[in-house]
Order: structure tokens, then C-alpha cells, then sequence
């Protein structure tokens, strides 16, 4: 089965700065999708960024970038020139995906990292 | 409509009372799940519907739950009897694609419905 592994309960950085969420997995498959969720408040969970495990190019949005190590299992979140509207609860989620039944298609999610962005 | 829209925000059930949450998704969306958020971790997977076929209830955690999508729009999930280790928040989310095929497409979570039982 696969899990989720998210070290960081909590994390502060300063407005403007960088910041380095952690995320480890387990799986035993070699296709697979891993994301980062952000969720506010509001509760609603917001795609922050993706990575399909057969490209070895680590994605990119804006201030979102990712670290891929899928050797080591390891899908980072670097957040640049942070923001405070970028305070929320992040977490990291696996796929695997398939068009059939059982766990493939489903999101497998970490504990999330609570991030606090100071001013 | 533009986005899941889940009713209602906020639940309080005495435990013993039966519930029921209501999930109307992005509309056009094949795929909708739920799952459960217990306070203090992720999201844990429900039960799946690809239009209205339930495909896969594995995470269904007893039989007092139990969803339903009967015109392939929109969901509802009902839990029986409810026990206090029910309280958590219960997102839907959609897709336009097949499961395992909405990878390409992402899911769009609702925000959700957190039930409380006292």
C-alpha cells in the first residue's frame, strides 16, 4: 500500500523569503502523480502544483517549484518571495493512476504541514 | 455551476441521529468522490462514483455509511446512527475525466461539510 509522509507538523517563514516543505512516499509502482494541496480555512483544497513521476523535470508554477527525487521517494515544495495569503495547511498526495477499480485514481494523502507566513 | 458547492457548512448531530450531506458538483463532471478529514489529518478516501455507478466503496469506514449519486450529478452521502469518531469534515470533489484519467485534469475539492457529533 501506499503512504504519505509529511516530518513537518508546523513551519514559519518570514514575507519574502523561501521556504521548504517535505514529503516522502512509499510505493512499489513506477507510474505515478504526486501533488501539493494547499488549504486555507475555507477548507476547500487547492491544486498548488503537480508532477507526473516519468518526467524527470521538476514542475514549475510561479512561486511553487518542486524538488523530484524519485530514486530517494522524495517530492519537496519550495515556495519563493512568500506571501501571507500563502498561510494554509499543505499537503503533499500520491496517485496512481488507472481507469479501473480499486485504490488506483485515488488521492493518498500526508498529515499536512501548517504554514505560517509572518510579516 | 463554477465550482462544488457542499451543503450544509456545518452539521452538529446528537450521536445516535442519522445525517445527510449533500455534494453537487462542477456540472458535466464524471467523477466524484468523497472523503473524510478527521482533525489534524489528510483526507482519507470514501467511496468513488463514475456518473451514477458507485465503482468503488472501500473506504466506506462501517456500514451506517452509505452515498449515493442517483442522475449522475449530484451526491449524497448519509451516515446512520452517528458516533462520535464520525466527527471529521467531509469533502466531495469532482472530475471531468474517468478515475486514474483525472490526473491529467486534477479534482475540484468542495469545502466541504464538518460534521460534529455530541
Amino acid at each position: 500500500a501506499q503512504t504519505v509522509t509529511q516530518s513537518q507538523p508546523e513551519m514559519s517563514v518570514q514575507e519574502a523569503e523561501t521556504v521548504t516543505l517535505s514529503c516522502t512516499y512509499d510505493t512499489s509502482e513506477n507510474n505515478y502523480y504526486l501533488f501539493w494541496y494547499k488549504q486555507p480555512p475555507s477548507r476547500q483544497m487547492i491544486l498548488v502544483i503537480r508532477q507526473e513521476a516519468y518526467k524527470q523535470q521538476n514542475a514549475t508554477e510561479n512561486r511553487f517549484s518542486v524538488n523530484f527525487q524519485k530514486a530517494a521517494k522524495s517530492f519537496s515544495l519550495k515556495i519563493s518571495d512568500s506571501q501571507l495569503g500563502d498561510t494554509a495547511m499543505y499537503f503533499c498526495a500520491f496517485m496512481n493512476p488507472g481507469d479501473y477499480g480499486g485504490s488506483q485514481g485515488n488521492l493518498i494523502f500526508g498529515k499536512g504541514t501548517k504554514l505560517s507566513v509572518k510579516p | 455551476g463554477a465550482g462544488v458547492s457542499q451543503s450544509p457548512r456545518y452539521k452538529v448531530a446528537k450521536r445516535g441521529q442519522d445525517v445527510a450531506l449533500r455534494c453537487d458538483p462542477i456540472s458535466g463532471h464524471v467523477s466524484l468522490f468523497w472523503y473524510q478529514q478527521a482533525l489534524g489529518q489528510g483526507p482519507e478516501f470514501l467511496t468513488y462514483f463514475q456518473n451514477e455507478a458507485q465503482l468503488d466503496k472501500s473506504g466506506l469506514p462501517s456500514d451506517r455509511f452509505f452515498a449515493e449519486r442517483p442522475e449522475g450529478s449530484v451526491s449524497t452521502l448519509k451516515i446512520q446512527r452517528t458516533q462520535q469518531e464520525d466527527s471529521a469534515v467531509y469533502l466531495c470533489a469532482s472530475s471531468q475525466r474517468f478515475k486514474g484519467g483525472a490526473s491529467n485534469y486534477g479534482y475540484t475539492f468542495g469545502s466541504g461539510t464538518r460534521l460534529t457529533v455530541v
